[in-house]
């Protein structure tokens, strides 16, 4: 079935760590890719997209993400983290064809001071 | 960008009755969505509303439980009908312009008792 994953559940770092949450889809063809943030008790926020062109997009907040398109990846990497990244990551995969969002399963970051 | 308003933003709620969540968005845009996302969980997609005519619903979500209506290219409404607390989940309206972005409202936390 077609999918997106993504394989950390839950990462724990120290603040100042480098960051990189993995997120890799199976749907064929041209794809829409999209990382959304989500803080504790707020809703969802864009963090960055990529629709074409340069595969290294960068976001809001310092974040980044690589196209991969012969890996089906798209992971989002920050060089330092901040005690105030620590929320909930969501990877999101936009097929041309289809509506709506498909959603991974969410990475929980947590970020110790 | 594209701001997202949902009432009620919570509501506890017997079983066997039904709750109307209003989603209004401040501006025109092309595809408007509902989510489910359970406590902790990622979002799982509903159905898409479908201005003037009937939504079209994802595998595992009938009209019959979830009416939607989209009157207008900024408005809709989803029915949680005959509740269980099987139904307990935060609903989140999406949307999506010209440019596929995709934006979220800040949920309805339901609470079916």
């Amino acid at each position: 079935a077609q999918s997106v994953s993504q394989h950390n559940h839950h990462v724990i770092l120290s603040e100042a760590a480098s960051l990189e949450l993995g997120c890799n889809y199976s749907y064929g063809g041209t794809v829409n890719l999209f990382w959304y943030v989500q803080y504790p008790g707020q809703h969802l926020q864009l963090l960055l997209k990529y629709f074409s062109g340069d595969p290294l997009v960068k976001g809001i907040k310092g974040f980044e993400a690589e196209f991969i398109k012969s890996k089906f990846s798209f992971n989002l990497r920050k060089p330092s983290v901040q005690w105030s990244d620590t929320a909930e990551y969501f990877c999101a995969v936009n097929p041309t064809g289809r509506r709506a969002l498909t959603f991974g399963s969410g990475t929980r970051l947590q970020v110790q001071p | 960008s594209a701001v997202i308003s949902q009432k009620p933003s919570r509501d506890i709620c017997q079983r066997g009755t039904s709750l109307t969540i209003q989603c209004q968005v401040d501006s025109q845009v092309t595809m408007m969505f509902w989510y489910r996302q359970q406590p902790g969980q990622s979002l799982t997609l509903i159905a898409t509303a479908n201005q003037g005519s009937e939504a079209t619903y994802e595998s595992g979500f009938v009209i019959d439980k979830f009416p939607i209506s989209r009157p207008n290219l900024t408005f809709s409404t989803l029915t949680v009908s005959n509740m269980s607390p099987e139904d307990s989940s935060i609903y989140l309206c999406s949307a999506r312009d010209r440019l596929y972005e995709q934006y979220f409202g800040p949920g309805t936390r339901l609470t079916v008792t």
